[in-house]
C-alpha cells in the first residue's frame, strides 16, 4: 500500500519562492503524483500531474509560477513570486490500480 | 467548461443512508477517458477517497468503506451517485464529486473537483 508523506507546514515571504515536498513510500518511486491546492474555505483545485520522469501536465488556468519536479521518490511543487492568494493547503495525490492515496497536506503560510 | 454539482440532503440521521448525486455538465460521463469519483473531507482534516466508477459501471472503493458504500452511474442523465449506509457522526464531512483522467491505471489522477457539499450526521 502506497503511503504519501508531506510536511505539515511551510512558510515563505511575499514575492519569494517556496518548494513543497511529497514523498512516496518505498517501492513506489515510479508512481506519478498530482498536486492540489485548497484555499481557505474553498474546495480543492487541481494544479498539475507530475510523472516520475519529471514531465508535468497543468490544469487549466494554472499560472506559470507553479512548477513541478521529481527526484526518485520525492516530488516537488515550487511556487515562485509568492502572492497572498497562494496561502493554502497543498495536497499530494498518487494512485494505482483501484486505489487513491492522499498526503496529509502542507499548510503554506505567506508571510 | 466542465461543471460538476453535488446535490442531496445536507442533514442525515445516524444509522440512516447518505445519498448524494453529482450532475455533470459541459462534458459526457460516457467518455472512455474518465472515471468519476467521490472524495470526502472531515472538518479540519485531510482528503479521503471513497470510491470511483467508470461509465460502464466498473467500480473501485476504498477498503475501509467498501461494506457501506455503493456508487452508481446514470449515463442517460449524465449523473453518478453515492450511497453510504449506517452513517455515524464520523461520516460528517464535505463530500466532493471528482473527475479522474484515466490513462492506463484506473481510476487515475483527479483533474477536476466539484465545489463540494457539507453533510452533517446528527439526530
Amino acid at each position: 500500500q502506497v503511503v504519501v508523506t508531506q510536511s505539515p507546514s511551510a512558510s515563505a515571504s511575499l514575492g519569494a519562492s517556496v518548494k513543497l515536498t511529497c514523498t512516496l513510500s518505498s517501492g513506489h518511486s515510479k508512481y506519478a503524483i498530482a498536486w492540489h491546492q485548497q484555499q481557505p474555505e474553498k474546495g480543492p483545485r487541481y494544479l498539475m500531474r507530475l510523472n516520475s520522469d519529471g514531465s508535468h501536465t497543468k490544469g487549466d488556468g494554472i499560472p506559470d509560477r507553479f512548477s513541478g519536479s521529481s527526484s526518485g521518490s520525492e516530488h516537488y511543487l515550487t511556487i515562485s513570486s509568492l502572492q497572498s492568494e497562494d496561502e493554502a493547503d497543498y495536497y499530494c495525490q498518487t494512485w494505482g490500480t483501484g486505489i487513491q492515496a492522499f498526503g496529509g497536506g502542507t499548510k503554506l503560510t505567506v508571510l | 467548461q466542465l461543471q460538476m454539482q453535488e446535490s442531496g440532503p445536507r442533514l442525515v440521521k445516524p444509522s440512516e443512508t447518505l445519498s448524494l448525486t453529482c450532475t455533470v455538465s459541459g462534458g459526457s460521463i460516457s467518455s472512455s477517458d474518465y472515471y468519476w469519483g467521490w472524495i470526502r473531507q472531515s472538518p479540519g482534516k485531510g482528503l479521503e477517497w471513497i470510491g470511483s466508477i467508470y461509465y460502464s459501471g466498473t467500480t473501485y472503493y476504498t477498503a475501509s468503506l467498501k461494506s457501506r458504500v455503493t456508487i452508481s452511474v446514470d449515463t442517460s442523465k449524465n449523473q453518478f451517485s453515492l450511497k453510504m449506509s449506517s452513517v455515524t457522526a464520523a461520516d460528517t464531512a464535505a463530500y466532493y464529486c471528482v473527475r479522474h483522467r484515466y490513462y492506463n491505471i484506473p481510476p487515475g489522477v483527479v483533474d477536476y473537483w466539484g465545489q463540494g457539499t457539507l453533510v452533517t450526521v446528527s439526530s
